[in-house]
């Protein structure tokens, strides 16, 4: 079965840090690129952080960017999202994503076109003094 | 960052109707669009990709067409089970893949 489970959220206060992880399995991990999208309770999906199957090629939302770093381990079929100087925006509830994440070629070209198609259950995350 | 605008942001229909939601893009994104379906306390379910590629599995009242900067989800026959909130999410920047702020479909 194609799943991902997220975990590492919690509470925490403004200033501090967080490690997101996302376990995979059921498909070949390195073969796609991921994703990070997050909600607010009672709003709208934003997409977070995005990385290429090989981790050679990273984006970021402005609105964290600076801030988080999204990573991946291959060997162990996980993603990560450190999440450094939180803020009480930051509060929602983080999702992992198989795919949703363009990027450029080593020669410049966009791939453009990416979609999220398998989603996990989402891990809280909670800023507050 | 391309802008995504939906609208409406909420509509009331009856089982049966057919209804459309349609999706601005700030600028062209030719036919990198996505729609996305979720229901409450549920992660996202994706639709459609590329504006009109029906995703596997999701069934064929659901359809998606536009290209450019304008875009339309339409289901034929609204079923009970379609009571949700429904997001556009443009994927032709290299940046950030942004989304539309949800149109939420309620029941008549």
């Amino acid at each position: 079965e194609v799943q991902l489970v997220e975990s590492g959220g919690g509470v925490v206060r403004p200033g501090g840090s967080l490690r997101l992880s996302c376990a995979a399995s059921g498909f070949t991990f390195d073969d796609n690129g991921m994703s990070w999208v997050r909600q607010v309770p009672g709003k709208g999906l934003e997409w977070v952080s995005g990385i290429k199957w090989d981790g050679s090629s990273t984006g970021y939302a402005d609105s964290v960017k600076g801030r988080f770093t999204i990573s991946r381990d291959n060997a162990k079929n996980i993603l990560f999202l450190q999440m450094n100087s939180l803020r009480a925006e930051d509060t929602a509830l983080y999702y992992c994503g198989r795919g949703g994440y363009n990027y450029n070629s080593r020669r410049g070209s966009p791939r453009r076109g990416s979609y999220t198609d398998v989603w996990g259950k989402g891990t809280t995350v909670t800023v507050s003094s | 960052d391309i802008q995504m605008t939906q609208s409406p942001s909420a509509l009331s229909a009856s089982v049966g109707d057919r209804v459309s939601i349609t999706c601005r893009a700030s600028q062209n994104i030719d036919s990198f669009l996505n729609w996305y379906q979720q229901k409450p306390g549920k992660a996202p379910n994706l639709l459609i990709h590329t504006a009109s590629s029906l995703q596997s599995g999701v069934p064929s009242r659901f359809s998606g067409s536009g290209s450019g900067t304008d875009f339309t989800l339409t289901i034929s026959s609204l079923q009970p089970e379609d009571f949700a909130t429904y997001y556009c999410q443009q994927s032709y920047s290299t940046l950030a893949l942004t989304f539309g702020g949800g149109t939420k479909v309620e029941i008549k």
